[in-house]
């Protein structure tokens, strides 16, 4: 079991391009949880999927970001005409029916 | 507003003394409890969990314990070593099954050989 796979480990994008952030859940996980962490600080809830459904994204920005769990395919995370302040990583969890999360290795977004 | 927090942004000890980091959460609704270690590069790694019907619970090395009076949390690492050096969260869950973790803003730990 490869566990919870991000990808990219690291990306950079200019202010204005867009960006793609991928997770794929451990086998057996049909729920997904996208957060991010600022430096020097915890982990702030972002968006809950299960397959093919947004169950919480109390915690997504109104604007630019957007996710999607797909029936096939990993999880992504869009963020539209990155800012500087979007730089931060973004980790990804999954869990199975019933709890129990595992943790990503991250993705680090540096906007340039 | 309700959060998680942790009373100490750092801490350093020698290797071999005993750790003890700690959480305050103010949601008196929170019924679990988690602590994550983090590494640098790394995502949180699950170190050991507590229900709230539980005032302690014992893992190798380490020891968490729940105040439920004053919503009060903590670990304790036993024998501290140089791979104990990380950053640790406590998380809590406002309900059960897949409700999303609220995290604490976390302590560093930083082990002196």
């Amino acid at each position: 079991n490869a566990g919870v796979m991000q990808n990219p480990r690291h990306l950079v994008r200019r202010r204005g391009q867009e960006a793609r952030l991928r997770c794929s859940p451990m086998k057996g996980h049909s729920h997904v949880y996208w957060y991010r962490q600022l430096p020097e600080e915890g982990l702030k809830f972002m968006v809950y999927l299960q397959k093919e459904n947004i169950i919480d994204e109390s915690g997504m920005p109104k604007e630019r970001f957007s996710a999607e769990f797909p029936k096939e395919g990993p999880s992504i995370l869009r963020i539209q005409q990155v800012v500087r302040g979007d730089s931060a990583a973004y980790f990804c969890a999954s869990s199975p029916q019933g709890g129990g999360y595992t943790f990503g290795s991250g993705t680090r977004l540096t906007v340039v | 507003g309700e959060s998680v927090g942790l009373h100490l942004p750092t801490l350093s000890v020698q290797e071999g003394d005993n750790s003890i980091i700690n959480c305050a959460y103010s949601n008196s609704a929170s019924d679990y409890f988690i602590w994550y270690k983090q590494e640098s590069g790394k995502g949180p790694q699950f170190i050991i969990d507590i229900r709230s019907n539980m005032d302690k619970r014992q893992g190798q090395r380490v020891t968490v314990l729940l105040n439920k009076t004053v919503k009060h949390l903590s670990l304790q690492i036993a024998a501290t070593q140089p791979g104990d050096s990380a950053v640790y969260f406590c998380a809590e869950i406002r309900g059960s099954g897949n409700t999303p973790l609220v995290f604490g803003k976390g302590t560093r730990l930083s082990v002196i050989a």
